[in-house]
């Protein structure tokens, strides 16, 4: 079992709807979550962090952790064609901070 | 503000050769330096990690090797390359608060690598 697992993609939706992105993770201590963006040929950047249960928004994204469920997932409201990117969840432990990735899912707004 | 920087940006370097990438960070003191490697289609592989001077923790054996020989400078060497290190290298930093939950990592511009 891969450490941390998302659905490679890719997932298409029409530009305006809502992209929801998952991610579950196997290390049950795993305490920080993060969401890269990351477009084609060029370096992630971090979109979001969420360290506790629940929701977490920031613009038109959400993050949703559910540790019990060992889930979490991002939501893009209102997606435009410059959110085409790959999407990348990142999970590290309690301690240290080593992050690790998952393969990333692709996403592609169409307008 | 902190920033982060790596080169070359692109190399294309025969099989056998050495390799040498290097990576900066301004703005902070003594931060965590990571070097990841990306191949085509696929995840970030964390390859060696260090949290100060001289200290390198290696993640995956392989021919590569890292070093540390300033706070801020993280450098990716090889003696000889093989096709298989081929790849997308990140260097990326986060600060060094220890165990505190949201140690954020942030990535460089990355370097290309093609062994030929």
């Amino acid at each position: 079992q891969k450490e941390v697992e998302q659905n490679s993609g890719p997932l298409s939706v029409p530009e305006g709807a809502i992209a929801s992105l998952n991610c579950t993770y196997s290390d049950r201590v795993s305490q920080s979550f993060f969401w890269y963006r990351q477009y084609s040929g060029k370096s992630p950047e971090l979109i979001m962090s969420i360290y506790s249960n629940g929701d977490k928004e920031d613009g038109r994204f959400t993050a949703q952790l559910n540790k019990a469920s060992q889930y979490v997932s991002l939501l893009i409201r209102d997606s435009q064609p410059s959110d085409s990117a790959t999407y990348l969840c990142a999970v590290s432990r309690e301690y240290g901070n080593k992050l690790v990735f998952g393969a990333g899912t692709i996403l592609r707004v169409k307008s | 503000s902190q920033t982060i920087h790596q080169w070359p940006a692109t190399l294309v370097q025969p099989v056998g050769s050495p390799l040498s990438l290097e990576c900066t960070v301004e703005g902070t003191s003594n931060p965590n330096l990571y070097w990841y490697r990306q191949a085509a289609g696929r995840g970030l592989q964390l390859l060696f990690y260090s949290v100060g001077i001289g200290q390198i923790s290696s993640e995956v054996p392989q021919n590569l090797s890292a070093s540390r020989p300033q706070d801020r400078q993280f450098i990716l060497s090889s003696k000889k390359l093989l096709l298989s290190d081929s790849g997308f290298y990140l260097c990326a930093w986060s600060r060094s608060l220890g165990f505190i939950s949201g140690n954020t990592i942030y990535f460089g511009e990355g370097s290309w690598l093609t062994v030929v």
